[in-house]
Formats: structure tokens, sequence, C-alpha cells
């Protein structure tokens, strides 16, 4: 089985602050990770994803996040927030199980931005 | 198509009746998923379809719900006597491939109220 945790539901920051958003995963394969964000009204949109290539991600908008084995995490992080950076951010991990890739979602955080 | 598209965006209906809801998948892709999305949580996993089989339905909450996909094409996930319950997001999702990290595609979602 496989599952998401996502700590903090709400995260509020700065303007012009650091933006970390965190994510830890369990699975029992190795996984790939991913990011997606949710504008409102709008759908899913990818940010990044870890496909085992290199552990550092780079993704639109400035977010990157790392995957670290030791921890099961794969944190989310932008240094510099926008203002457009509220949206609700969603971490999946997918790995194979009965053949295809099963993909599941934590809950969520919604990020707000001060200015 | 260009992207994944759900119809309708938007459905209201009056309980005890049926609704069904359309995924055109991205052109090519083999792999469509089925999500419900609450108000304040992460999308949930509903189905999975590799081609036309309907390879894991283990998230349908019960046997009021069923979903197709005769071609391997569009899909349609039907909702029989909907409850209050019911309302929520359904996202549709595809890839290229059903065992590979590549990416999921999501459609806008198809918000469903039952009145």
């Amino acid at each position: 089985a496989q599952s998401v945790t996502q700590l903090g539901s709400h995260v509020s920051v700065s303007e012009g602050a650091l933006v970390l958003l965190r994510c830890n995963y369990s699975s029992s394969v190795p996984p790939y990770l991913f990011w997606y964000v949710q504008y409102p009204n709008q759908g899913l949109q990818l940010l990044l994803k870890y496909t085992s290539a290199a552990t550092l991600v780079k993704g639109i908008n400035g977010f990157e996040a790392e995957f670290k084995k030791s921890e099961t995490s794969f944190h989310l992080t932008k240094p510099s927030a926008h203002m457009s950076d509220a949206a609700e951010y969603f971490c999946a991990v997918s790995s194979e199980s009965g053949g295809y890739q099963k993909v599941t979602f934590g809950t969520g955080t919604k990020l707000q931005v001060i200015p | 198509g260009a992207g994944v598209s759900q119809s309708p965006r938007y459905k209201v209906t009056k309980r005890g009746q049926d609704v069904a809801l359309r995924c055109d998948p991205i052109s090519g892709h083999v792999s469509l998923y089925w999500y419900r999305q609450a108000l304040g949580q992460g999308p949930e996993f509903l189905t999975y379809f590799n081609y036309e089989a309907q390879q894991d339905k283990s998230g349908l909450p019960n046997d009021r719900f069923s979903a197709e996909r005769p071609e391997g094409s569009i899909s349609t996930l039907t909702i029989q006597r909907t409850e209050q319950r019911d309302s929520a997001m359904y996202r549709c999702a595809s890839r290229d491939s059903p065992v590979s990290g590549n990416t999921i595609y999501f459609g806008e979602g198809s918000w469903l109220t039952v009145v």
C-alpha cells in the first residue's frame, strides 16, 4: 500500500519569504513522486515530478523539490513567494500495483501569501 | 484533443436522479483514471482503465457507481440514485503508458451538486 501525508492543511507566508510545503510518503516499492497545484476554479496542474533521476527536481514557477529516501520526504520549496503562488498544492505518489501505476494523493495544503 | 476534456463542468441534480459524467482523454492515452475530490480533501481514487479494460474499481464507493470505456477512449462515470453525499468534484485523468513514471494529466473536473 502507498500513502502520502502532507503536514499542514494551511500555510501562510509573507510575500518574498521562503515557501516550504511538506510531504512524506509511504511506498513498498520505489515510487514516483509528483506535486500538483490547483488554482481556484481550475484543474490540477503538474508542478514537478521525481522519476528516479536527479533527487533535486526543478519545476515550473520557480518551485523545486528534493527527494530524500532516508526521510521518505519530498518537500516542495520556493525561495521567494509571490502573490500568484496562492493556491492549493497536492503531493502524490505513484508506484506499480496490480500491473499499473496507482496514483495516491495527499489531502492538500492551501498556501496563503500575505502582502 | 489537446487536453483531457470533461463534461458537464457543472451539474445540479435532484436526489434520486441518475447522472452521467463524461471524460474524453488525451488522444492516444491508454490509461484513464477517475477520481473524486470533496471540498477540502485531496483527489480520491475511484477507478482505472487500461484501454477498455476496467483494471481496478476498488475505489468505487458502492454499487450505485459504475464506469465504462467501451472503445478504449471516451469514458463515462455513472451515478445512479444520487444522494447528497455524492456531491463533489469528479476528476478524470489520462496517461500515455500504464507502467511508467509518466505524468497523468487531469481535466478541469465536473462539479456535481445533489440537492
